[in-house]
């Protein structure tokens, strides 16, 4: 069964760069669909910020088009986001989920706070 | 963006009792291949959100028959009947039609 697992700091400082990890197990990321990051802010709104798909191609939500970059390392089966100019408005939990049009499994999801 | 409006915010329900749930969107999410890409999600206290249904009315594997999805167009339901203890938490819609995707504001399905 496929499984995913984000990993990373908890507290990032503004104005600094936010970047995790989400580590796949059990399906290859170079094999097919579209792997995605999602965030759910305090107060319940999710967002979807963008997707790295099977080819290396992404994809990102025009709101964050300028701040944010997901890359992989095929090797170690794992995907990467990276947040730049943080500010509190980026305090969320972050999931990885995995998806072509249906996103279907999800990473139990790493809370990030920025705060000084 | 395409908007999610989803309705009602808290649905307070009866253990054995029948939920409805609505998300409209703000244009068709009839995409160009011909699908619908509408999908819904319940994420209980402390986990994240786990697909029930997908392309308006598929159940997802291993999800019971008592989740029922309807619609087209602009216009969907998620029906949830003989509500269980475990169906408690926030149901949310998705669209992945367009670009970006979006996300309905969520539904808190509560005891009565």
């Amino acid at each position: 069964e496929v499984q995913l697992q984000e990993s990373g700091p908890g507290l990032v400082k503004p104005s600094q760069s936010l970047s995790l990890t989400c580590s796949v197990t059990g399906y290859s990321i170079t094999s097919s669909y579209r792997w995605n990051w999602i965030r759910k802010f305090p107060g319940n709104k999710l967002e979807w910020m963008g997707y790295i798909n099977s080819a290396g191609s992404t994809n990102y939500n025009p709101s964050l088009k300028s701040r944010i970059s997901i890359t992989r390392d095929t090797s170690k089966n794992q995907f990467f986001l990276q947040v730049n100019s943080v500010t509190t408005e980026d305090t969320a939990t972050y999931y990885c989920a995995r998806g072509y049009y249906t996103v279907d499994y999800w990473g139990q999801g790493v809370m990030v706070t920025v705060s000084s | 963006d395409v908007v999610m409006t989803q309705t009602p915010v808290s649905l307070p329900v009866s253990l054995g009792g029948q939920a409805s749930i609505s998300c409209r969107s703000s244009q068709s999410l009839v995409h160009s291949n011909g699908n619908t890409y509408l999908h819904w999600y319940l994420q209980k206290p402390g986990q994240s959100p786990q697909l029930l249904i997908y392309r308006v009315s598929n159940r997802f594997s291993g999800v019971p028959d008592r989740f029922s999805g309807s619609g087209s167009g602009t216009d969907f339901t998620l029906k949830i009947s003989r509500v269980e203890p475990e169906d408690l938490g926030d149901y949310y819609c998705l669209q992945s039609t367009h670009f970006p995707w979006t996300f309905g504001g969520g539904t808190k399905l509560e005891l009565k």
